[in-house]
């Protein structure tokens, strides 16, 4: 079966960095994708890591370890607008995304 | 250029009813897929179509689910005889398969259906 592991919320203040670990039980492995979901939105793409290492996108960072079944999101100088939910995602199979139940990142001002 | 749309928004139907919801992906996109979320819970996926070809269903959908894509553009998707477990958000996605490279998936608004 799968399963993956994320913290419930997360708190951080305006301008600080904030880390969501996600970790992972898959029969199969293709990759790890990130999703922002805002209230009552659609989960928007962030980013996707298929080779251990890290990827930047301007704010947001991912980084993945093979070896160890983790991965983790980096969100730097946080903005209140970052406030939402974030999923971590496997691809297991040729197209299907298995997600973890996502993290809320409370920002405060 | 213009995102994944669905319709309804929101549905709100009697337990027993059947319902239906349509999913236009993004006009190149040759994959669509279905997901369904509930309350605190990440998207569970449903099933996934290739251009007009129903290629994997997840064995968790009930024989009350049905989707068609019948032209490999927009999708529908039926729920006969719905139950009050079916209350959820349904989502689609669609991606664009690319020789080499991953297809990311891009998510629509999402159809809030509540049964009563």
């Amino acid at each position: 079966g799968q399963s993956l592991e994320q913290p419930s919320e997360v708190t951080a203040v305006e301008g600080a960095i904030v880390q969501i670990n996600c970790t992972y039980q898959t029969s199969g492995f293709y990759g790890l994708s990130w999703y922002q979901q805002h209230d009552g939105g659609a989960p928007t793409f962030l980013s996707y890591n298929a080779l251990d290492g890290l990827e930047e996108t301007g704010r947001f960072s991912s980084f993945l370890s093979r070896s160890d079944s983790y991965g983790y999101l980096l969100l730097q100088e946080l903005q209140m607008k970052d406030s939402a939910s974030y999923f971590c995602a496997v691809l297991s199979g040729y197209s299907t995304l298995t997600f973890g139940k996502g993290t809320m990142l409370l920002v405060s001002p | 250029d213009t995102g994944v749309s669905q319709d309804p928004r929101h549905k709100i139907t009697k337990r027993g009813q059947n319902v239906t919801f349509r999913c236009d992906p993004i006009s190149e996109h040759n994959r669509l897929y279905w997901y369904r979320q509930t309350l605190g819970q990440g998207p569970e996926f449903l099933t996934y179509f290739q251009n007009e070809a129903q290629l994997e269903k997840s064995r968790l959908l009930s024989d009350r689910f049905s989707a068609e894509r019948p032209k490999g553009s927009f999708s529908t998707l039926e729920i006969q005889r719905t139950e009050q477990g079916d209350s959820a958000m349904y989502l689609c996605a669609s991606s664009q398969t690319l020789a080499g490279a991953t297809d990311t998936q891009y998510f629509g608004p999402g159809t809030r259906l509540t049964v009563l």
